[in-house]
């Protein structure tokens, strides 16, 4: 089962404008990612960030991460029609030895031009 | 370099067929991730390779999905007497190596498998 849940499912905004997404999750985390999937392809890495962090920049991102809260945000900023795709959050696990990548639902985001 | 390639991109299938879906990582990672992504979901943990050791299987669905990876670079997934439900996307991932929180994985296009 998925550990995660982005919030909101879905957001549409204008270009130019900036978007936010949050992400919960329920176990303790040694970091918490952000992957971008455009339509019907695979997803890509955009950002990790580690459970002593508290905020990472990365060009126009800005994640925030409340490990008291067990949540993250992530940010984009003067958004583009390019940036239209659904995001996810993906947690490890502090469990000894494990692999997994746990994501979220997925937030689905549209930049209209 | 070349990513991570899948084949084939699109699988139909009838009920009760037996399937096998190719992942090729990239070249010197010896992390290979399985994952099963639903229609509107996110992607679920399936399996996970360290070289050609299966070290996590506790994602597969039931004993009819079966993952190899004999020499520790190609991998294929077996699905047999396949059902409505493992209709999904099939996405392969690898990394360098270690865990997979630290290490960034790059996942492949996918397979999407419909089971008729």
């Amino acid at each position: 089962s998925q550990q995660g849940e982005e919030d909101p499912q879905a957001l549409s905004i204008q270009e130019g404008e900036n978007a936010t997404m949050n992400c919960s999750y329920k176990t303790s985390i040694n970091n918490l990612q952000w992957y971008r999937q455009n339509s019907g392809r695979g997803l890509v890495h955009l950002i990790l960030i580690r459970s002593n962090e508290r905020e990472k920049h990365s060009g126009r991102l800005r994640v925030t991460l409340d490990t008291s809260k067990k949540s993250s945000s992530l940010l984009i900023t003067a958004s583009r029609a390019a940036d239209t795709a659904s995001y996810f959050c993906a947690t490890d696990d502090l469990r000894a030895g494990s692999y997994q990548l746990t994501f979220g639902k997925g937030t689905k985001l549209s930049v209209i031009p | 370099g070349a990513g991570v390639s899948q084949s084939p991109r699109y699988k139909v299938a009838k009920r009760g067929q037996d399937v096998a879906l190719r992942c090729d990582p990239i070249s010197g990672h010896v992390s290979l991730f399985w994952y099963q992504q639903a229609l509107g979901q996110g992607p679920e943990f399936l399996t996970y390779f360290q070289n050609e050791a299966q070290l996590d299987k506790s994602g597969l669905p039931s004993d009819r999905f079966f993952a190899e990876r004999p020499e520790g670079s190609v991998s294929t997934l077996k699905i047999q007497r396949t059902q409505q439900e493992d209709s999904a996307v099939y996405l392969c991932a690898s990394s360098v190596a270690g865990l997979a929180g630290f290490i960034e994985q790059f996942f492949g296009p996918g397979t999407r498998l419909t089971v008729l």
